[in-house]
């Protein structure tokens, strides 16, 4: 399997444009994360997805941002519009449940993106 | 608020020597914990886990230590190898009541040869 597939890796945008952040999961996995990276908060988890379905968005920082599922093997984080503050290293991850036994999430390499 | 803490931004260590990264948490649900190993431009990889139910997990050069009642784990790298050298997460979850990881701020080893 190729893993977690993230595009584009770097993106540098202007303030005020829209930004899509796209993401394939692993194959057979049914869940589905996106994290931002920061120096100052680490890795924050912005919202998960289950069957392609979202179960927490409360890390979501505001309404400029927005995730879809359309199918398993596809996911977008957009921001619209874009702010310099939003600068930051997002990441995908995946992961497959079994019932209530411990899991691993696999991540992408994740999309560099820098708002000017 | 952070759940889980990395309060050691860097840490540096001579090849061959133990390396100690460490991890404070607050919130005392948590039942597993994770150590994930970052290089630059990659995504975190899982690097070793342990549950609650024990104090210790060791994979060949990497040990978990969990002590509960301190709400701290540590990861021990020994020996040190300058292809450790990388950031650390630490990660926590309350496996019952959802599928969401805390990851601490990561601490950045360096390994000198």
């Amino acid at each position: 399997d190729a893993g977690v597939i993230q595009s584009p890796r770097h993106e540098v945008t202007e303030m005020g444009q829209e930004v899509t952040l796209r993401c394939k999961p692993i194959s057979g996995h049914d869940y589905l994360f996106w994290y931002r990276q920061t120096m100052m908060r680490g890795l924050e988890l912005l919202i998960y997805f289950n069957n392609n379905v979202p179960i927490d968005d409360s890390g979501m920082p505001e309404d400029r941002f927005s995730a879809k599922m359309p199918n398993a093997s596809f996911s977008t984080l957009k921001i619209q519009p874009s702010e310099p503050r939003d600068s930051a290293v997002y990441f995908c991850a995946s992961s497959y449940r079994q019932g209530f036994s411990a899991d691993t999430q696999y991540f992408g390499p994740g999309t560099r993106l820098t708002v000017l | 608020d952070q759940q889980v803490k990395q309060n050691s931004p860097s840490l540096s260590v001579q090849e061959g020597r133990i390396s100690i990264l460490n991890c404070d948490y607050t919130n005392s649900m948590f039942d597993y914990f994770l150590w994930y190993k970052k290089y630059p431009a990659e995504g975190p990889t899982f690097l070793i886990s342990i549950s609650s139910i024990k104090d210790k997990n060791e994979d060949g050069r990497f040990t978990v230590f969990l002590n509960k009642s301190a709400k701290h784990l540590s990861l021990h790298i020994v020996p040190s190898q300058p292809g450790d050298s990388a950031v650390y997460f630490c990660a926590a979850r309350e496996r019952h009541t959802g599928n969401q990881f805390y990851f601490g701020t990561g601490t950045s080893l360096t390994v000198i040869p």
